[in-house]
């Protein structure tokens, strides 16, 4: 069982948007501002798509987007595109000893 | 840009060592502030952080694994390596090396990944 809970399954039709959830607790998620978002694709290495909640690194598009409401943190992916059906993931900073946690995983599909 | 690879067999067996070692390419292991991490995966499963290593040799683990690992670098040659003892098949994943920088534990550059296989 993974320590931050993320649904299983979303899914969406090309140009819609689709939220991805990720809950935590207040010593990892809703404690820290240090909320990472990854894409992974099949046989893939994961991607980082969002860092620090809400910032995206040099090259992500802009149709994705991060957030965080107390413990939960959010991945907005908006206008979906075939490519962008993968697993993401959430990992956030803990104050626990495992210093990481990570979400369990969604899978996104286009359809 | 920097990238990691990933190198080491890909079949262990059975409460033997598995050993793999990561180099790090477009640039210095010790350059910059950051971590350098081992992560693994099992099939169709989700992601579990294993440990890091700073350039100094500083080093933190999994709790879950301390007891079995040993992450070490060598910055002459912009490697750092992972030692996982006493294997069993529930040590069976693909395991990445990743890059984070330090204090925020974002992991930006992740190798492509090596599958090891536990099996007699």
């Amino acid at each position: 069982q993974s320590a931050l809970t993320q649904p299983a399954s979303v899914s969406g039709s090309p140009g819609q948007s689709i939220t991805i959830s990720c809950t935590g607790t207040s010593s990892d998620v809703g404690g820290y501002n240090y909320v990472s978002w990854y894409q992974q694709h099949p046989g893939k290495a994961p991607k980082l798509m969002i860092y620090e909640v809400s910032n995206r690194p040099s090259g992500v598009s802009n149709r994705f987007s991060g957030s965080k409401s107390g413990n939960t943190a959010s991945l907005t992916i908006s206008g979906l595109q075939a490519e962008d059906e993968a697993d993401y993931y959430c990992i956030s900073y803990t104050s626990g000893s495992t210093l990481v946690v990570f979400g369990g995983g969604t899978k996104l599909t286009v359809l | 840009h920097v990238q990691l690879q990933e190198s080491g067999p890909g079949l262990v067996r059975p409460s033997q060592t598995l050993s793999l070692t990561c180099t790090v390419s477009g640039g210095s292991i010790s350059s910059g502030s950051y971590y350098w991490n081992w992560i693994r995966q099992p099939a169709g499963k989700g992601l579990e952080w294993i440990g890091r290593i700073y350039p100094s040799g500083s080093t933190n683990y999994n709790p879950s694994l301390k007891s079995r690992v040993t992450i070490s670098v060598d910055t002459s040659k912009d490697q750092f390596s992972l030692k996982l003892y006493s294997v069993t098949a529930a040590d069976t994943a693909v395991y990445y090396c990743a890059r984070a920088m330090a204090g925020i534990l974002t992991f930006d550059i992740w190798g492509q990944g090596t599958m090891v296989t536990v099996s007699s």
